[in-house]
């Protein structure tokens, strides 16, 4: 019930596409869903995130959609840039007592130029 | 405002030992974590502490272990190393780690590995 599912484990996307990555939780205690986006030799650094009151949360080229029924976020980054390629890891948090996020297995994405 | 601090960056140890590894947080900031991050399983939390108290435990063996000093200053050991503790072992630090949506603030990391 602690786990969060990510997919896909790698991706690849022409410059200008659009790319998606997914991610799918058990535990509807879950209130708190951020993405976090790590370049090589950097730690991981918070993008976006969402709670679960609203649907859609944009920023830029980057929308989390949200689908509290189906237990599944997901991560869009629109007109993706080889700037872009990186590693995103979704994560859940719940605000109960002191909280821990829970990450996913991360989705390593290149952009080709 | 300087970031967070994790050293040293780079560890090679042999089967046995142990290892100490050190963070620095955010100054201001009081809640610190630690993460294990190795390729397909991601970041997985090891544990949280808040002034100086551990908060949080994650699913690791006893051979994990932290503290955090009255300066917030953390640092984690790892005893009697074995080869799948192998990884990059990530600090973070927030403001107080107890507000959701607080963001989680990490360092560059050190890259453990077990020979």
């Amino acid at each position: 019930q602690q786990q969060v599912k990510q997919s896909p484990q790698s991706l690849i996307v022409q410059k200008g596409g659009i790319s998606i990555i997914n991610c799918a939780y058990e535990n509807t205690a879950f209130d708190y869903f951020p993405w976090y986006q790590q370049f090589p030799g950097k730690g991981p650094a918070l993008l976006i995130a969402i709670r679960p009151d609203v649907s859609e949360k944009k920023e830029g080229r980057f929308t989390i959609s949200f689908n509290k029924s189906a237990k599944q976020f997901s991560l869009h980054i629109m007109d993706s840039q080889p700037g872009d390629s990186a590693t995103y890891f979704c994560a859940a948090s719940r605000t109960s007592g002191t909280y821990k996020y829970i990450f996913g297995t991360g989705t390593r994405l290149k952009v080709l130029a | 405002k300087a970031g967070v601090t994790q050293t040293p960056r780079y560890l090679i140890k042999t089967r046995g030992q142990q290892v100490t590894l050190s963070c620095s947080p955010i100054s201001g900031h009081r809640s610190v974590s630690w993460y294990q991050q190795t390729p397909g399983q991601g970041l997985q939390f090891l544990f949280e502490y808040f002034s100086e108290t551990q908060r949080n435990k994650g699913n690791f063996p006893g051979r994990f272990s932290g503290r955090q000093f009255s300066n917030s200053r953390s640092e984690m050991n790892v005893s009697t190393l074995e080869l799948g503790d192998s990884a990059l072992y990530l600090c973070a630090s927030s403001p107080t780690g107890g507000r959701v949506g607080e963001k989680l603030f990490f360092g560059s990391g050190t890259q453990l590995s077990v020979l």
